[in-house]
């Protein structure tokens, strides 16, 4: 039971470059988020699907899309790269969105040059 | 001000000293008070889950909510350098899961 897998771990992109983060929980929850954490800031919230079949956005969404593909999978796609989205990303579900405890993967370290 | 706020540390300890962490928060909304532990390079684990005021122990680990105060803590017991990581609290009232910048805790031997 692997819980909440992340691809890739590292990465390192050249400004511009667009790329996509995967993610993928066997919970079978319902909600699944996207996360940035950097240091003094916490983890802030990028987009959420709060089921299958819808994406919202969070805190800080500008630069990003995402994609809930099914149930389990949701993917998290920046265009265009640019240095100040060089961060650890975090993608997490949920039973469902409200009062729910989430539960995270291991994170992918992006950073843009 | 952010609606959570917690002291970033670092807080060092002693190994089998008692580790006392807390967050305040503004919005009274909040019901649902979460405990993560995030070692490094690693995602956050949950640890703790309360609803409402009051308190939850779990082995070594007691959580304690304030509503009253707009308080939470987290006590660890007979810490262990294995305890040592950054502890990040969490909390819900809409459906929306608001964090703690994180604390980071050192146990040493």
């Amino acid at each position: 039971n692997a819980g909440v897998t992340q691809t890739p771990k590292f990465q390192v992109l050249k400004t511009g470059q667009s790329m996509t983060l995967q993610c993928a929980q066997d919970m079978n929850h319902n909600s699944m988020y996207w996360y940035r954490q950097d240091p003094g800031m916490g983890l802030r919230l990028i987009y959420y699907s709060a089921s299958e079949g819808t994406t919202d956005k969070g805190e800080v969404p500008n630069g990003y899309n995402v994609s809930r593909l099914n149930k389990r999978e949701f993917s998290l796609r920046l265009e265009s790269a640019a240095p100040s989205q060089t961060s650890v990303y975090f993608c997490a579900s949920s039973e469902d969105r409200g009062g729910q405890p989430q539960h995270f993967g291991d994170g992918t370290r992006l950073s843009i040059l | 001000q952010k609606e959570v706020e917690q002291d970033p540390g670092p807080l060092s300890v002693p190994e089998g000293a008692i580790v006392s962490l807390n967050c305040t928060y503004s919005n009274s909304a909040f019901q649902y008070f979460m405990w993560y532990r995030q070692y490094s390079r690693k995602g956050p684990e949950l640890l703790m889950y309360t609803y409402s005021s009051g308190n939850k122990e779990d082995g070594r680990f007691t959580a304690q909510v304030d509503k009253s105060s707009k308080y939470i803590s987290l006590f660890i017991r007979d810490s262990q350098p294995s305890d040592s990581a950054t502890y990040l609290c969490a909390m819900d009232g809409w459906g929306k899961l608001q964090f703690g910048a994180g604390t980071q805790v050192v146990v040493t031997p």
